[in-house]
């Protein structure tokens, strides 16, 4: 069953870094998603990613973030100076896109894990 | 005011009892997705629906639009089934900013 994979699982990082949080979506899928889960909130939507730009974002998602698709495959996250608060499991989130069956059907990654300190 | 509410927060089963797990939303809605989230954290997409009724092997869901009211049933709930289940609901007109409730924790006891 095809997957999207997410790195790394798990970083911990000093407040202040940049971090880049990679994902490889589904390989025919044509739309991405950021979504965050603070440790014990629910989850939460930043960011989707259409045609080589972003289609929509939330508040979270401000001049901090920001989101490329470098090559064919990758889907990146980056965070240029962390804070604290950025502290949760960011998922990454793919679909197909096409009005077909499972076209809408969202696949998750596991979830990158990020600690601020 | 949260747009999306779960009921119940937590919800304790016998193993072999039918579960219903209940959500409503606020906003207008192209599509709503239940998903299940395991203790470690991965998210599955189990359904997504914007009217009548999906099963998918002892899971059932269904929507009634006018109401802004979806529901998730287990039958033959087993111990597997514990996980934390997640209705999030995609706005209409929106792409992918789906709008998450804060979830309900099933526990099935053996």
């Amino acid at each position: 069953e095809p997957e999207v994979t997410q790195t790394p699982s798990h970083q911990v990082t000093q407040m202040g870094q940049e971090v880049i949080l990679r994902c490889v979506p589904i390989s025919n899928h044509l739309y991405f998603y950021w979504y965050r889960q603070i440790l014990g909130q629910k989850v939460e939507f930043l960011v989707s990613f259409y045609n080589n730009e972003i289609s929509e974002k939330s508040e979270i998602f401000d001049d901090q973030f920001s989101v490329e698709r470098p090559d064919g495959s990758n889907f990146t996250l980056k965070i240029r100076s962390t804070k604290l608060e950025d502290s949760a499991m960011y998922f990454c989130a793919s679909r197909k896109g096409f009005l077909s069956s499972g076209a809408n059907v969202l696949t998750f990654g596991a979830g990158s894990r990020l600690t601020v300190l | 005011k949260n747009e999306v509410e779960q009921s119940p927060q937590n919800l304790t089963a016998q193993e072999g009892e039918f579960i219903t797990i209940n959500c409503s939303y606020s906003v207008g809605i192209s599509a709503l997705h239940w998903l299940q989230q395991h203790p470690g954290g991965g998210i599955v997409s189990l359904f997504m629906l914007s009217s009548g009724k999906k099963k998918h092997g002892r899971l059932i869901a269904t929507i009634n639009i006018q109401e802004k009211h979806s529901s998730l049933h287990i039958t033959a709930s087993h111990p597997r089934d514990s996980a934390v289940y997640i209705c999030a609901v995609r706005s209409r007109g929106s792409q992918g900013n789906l709008i998450f409730g804060k979830g309900t924790k099933l526990s099935v006891k053996p």
